[in-house]
């Protein structure tokens, strides 16, 4: 099972919006509604920020939303803040019924 | 409060043995799947196993790159689930996550538990 694709560094100014894309195929991201972003800063455990495509843990921002179009999610941070600079991954269940993880994303607050 | 804690990470030379013990609290730990994700040093995510649950007969699942050389456990009367790593590779160097699974996402993850692989 390949990795999810993801670019690898996105970058916004505070107050800005960005998206970050996870393209894999429909044996994966197309096929299921679960696709799940995880946060990560340095030094520290993944944390769940959205789950099933769009939904949010209790006590993350709203500012994270999700969706999905075909083979490829996204995750949008809306009003950049300084807090948001971390990496970020995507993952999906797929038809060999294991998840797999994106290649990841460092997103830089300007 | 949720809590996952692994123990048990190391140095060991190449094609030697390591035991992982992963430690959870604060909720009914044998009801869930428990899964092991490593993180190799300055790169990305990747699943290694999972740990059904004893409804599902406490099937397990590898990544392919560690199938025959790892083999997961479970104690739940320990609150335990456990990664039994033999003849490990320096590609198996890597900081070792256990994680419960909660439908198809990874709501809690431990602190991490370094794993070095050298000679």
């Amino acid at each position: 099972q390949s990795a999810l694709t993801q670019p690898a560094s996105v970058s916004g100014s505070p107050g800005q919006s960005i998206t970050i894309s996870c393209t894999g195929t429909s044996s994966d991201v197309g096929g299921y509604n679960y696709v799940s972003w995880y946060q990560q800063h340095p030094g520290k455990a993944p944390k769940l920020v959205i789950y099933d495509v769009s939904y949010r843990p209790s006590g993350v921002s709203n500012r994270l939303s999700g969706s999905k179009s075909d083979n490829t999610a996204s995750l949008t941070i809306s009003g950049l803040q300084a807090e948001d600079e971390a990496d970020y991954y995507c993952s999906s269940h797929t038809s060999s019924a294991t998840p797999v993880f994106g290649t990841g994303t460092k997103v830089t607050v300007l | 409060e949720v809590q996952l804690v692994e123990s048990g990470g190391g140095l060991v030379q190449p094609g030697g043995s390591l035991r992982l013990s992963c430690a959870g609290s604060g909720f009914s730990f044998s009801d869930y799947y428990i899964n092991w994700v490593r993180q190799a040093p300055g790169k990305g995510l990747e699943w290694v196993g999972r740990m059904k649950n004893k409804r599902n007969i406490y099937t397990t699942q590898y990544v392919a790159s560690v199938k025959g050389r790892f083999t997961m456990s479970r104690d739940d009367s320990m609150n335990s689930v456990y990664l039994q790593m033999n003849s490990l590779q320096i590609e198996d160097t890597a900081v070792y996550y256990c994680t419960r699974e909660n439908g198809y996402s990874f709501d809690y993850w431990g602190p991490g538990a370094l794993v070095t692989v050298s000679s």
